[in-house]
């Protein structure tokens, strides 16, 4: 199974503030990265597909790179609305696999 | 807009089963997977396996190979995630989301099911 390791784990921020989370592979899949957002007892919300894609509806401050093992999303102004917890998700094989999340707090 | 619609809360016997229902509404069902994803109370998301409706082909988490089965009903656009041989670490919800095929990614989501599993 393909390990997905995320980077902080958690971390405070400000409104407006531009935060940056890391997603490692334990081997190389391509540009087959996922990103979600999750909202305390709510469902994940798809941001960005294929490394880099933004999902229909999604703000344009999110944004993700990176290809091969390491992956970054980054949000440019964050907006009360993104306090929550980010996952990666590595759609190059089964079983499809999660990182461990990043929980993003209001310093 | 297609919505993702699942049964609800279930509360179960330690080796008893669960089965969890998935309705599409508001679009095509049979051109996607139906994956399902679970998540323990305080945990991360963990993908349990998936089924092309349209050719009724499932495939499994190796984790839970056995105890799983997937199933969906073209004619009611509803798909199912049954699991047996319950026990305590099971309790989570279960999420039901659809893979396009154009994107590898879980798109729309249900709203969860919770299933406790309790003595």
């Amino acid at each position: 199974d393909i390990q997905m390791t995320q980077s902080p784990s958690s971390l405070s921020a400000s409104v407006g503030d531009r935060v940056t989370i890391t997603c490692r592979a334990s081997q190389s899949i391509s540009n087959y990265l996922n990103w979600y957002r999750q909202k305390p007892g709510k469902a994940p919300k798809l941001l960005i597909y294929a490394a880099s894609s933004l999902q229909s509806g999604v703000p344009s401050r999110f944004s993700g790179s990176g290809s091969g093992t390491d992956f970054t999303l980054t949000i440019s102004s964050l907006q009360p609305e993104d306090f929550a917890t980010y996952y990666c998700q590595q759609s190059y094989s089964t079983p499809r696999t999660f990182g461990q999340g990043t929980r993003l707090d209001i310093k | 807009q297609v919505q993702l619609v699942q049964s609800g809360a279930e509360v179960k016997k330690p080796g008893s089963s669960v089965k969890v229902s998935c309705k599409a509404s508001g679009g095509t069902f049979s051109r996607y997977t139906i994956s399902w994803v679970r998540q323990a109370p305080g945990q991360g998301l963990e993908w349990m396996g998936g089924i092309i409706p349209i050719s009724g082909t499932a495939n499994y988490a190796q984790k839970f190979q056995g105890r799983v089965t997937i199933t969906a009903d073209k004619s009611t656009s509803t798909a199912y995630m049954e699991l047996s041989s319950l026990r305590s670490e099971d309790t989570a919800v279960y999420y039901c989301c659809r893979v396009p095929a154009v994107m590898d990614a879980f798109d729309i989501w249900g709203q969860g099911t919770m299933v406790t599993v309790s003595s």
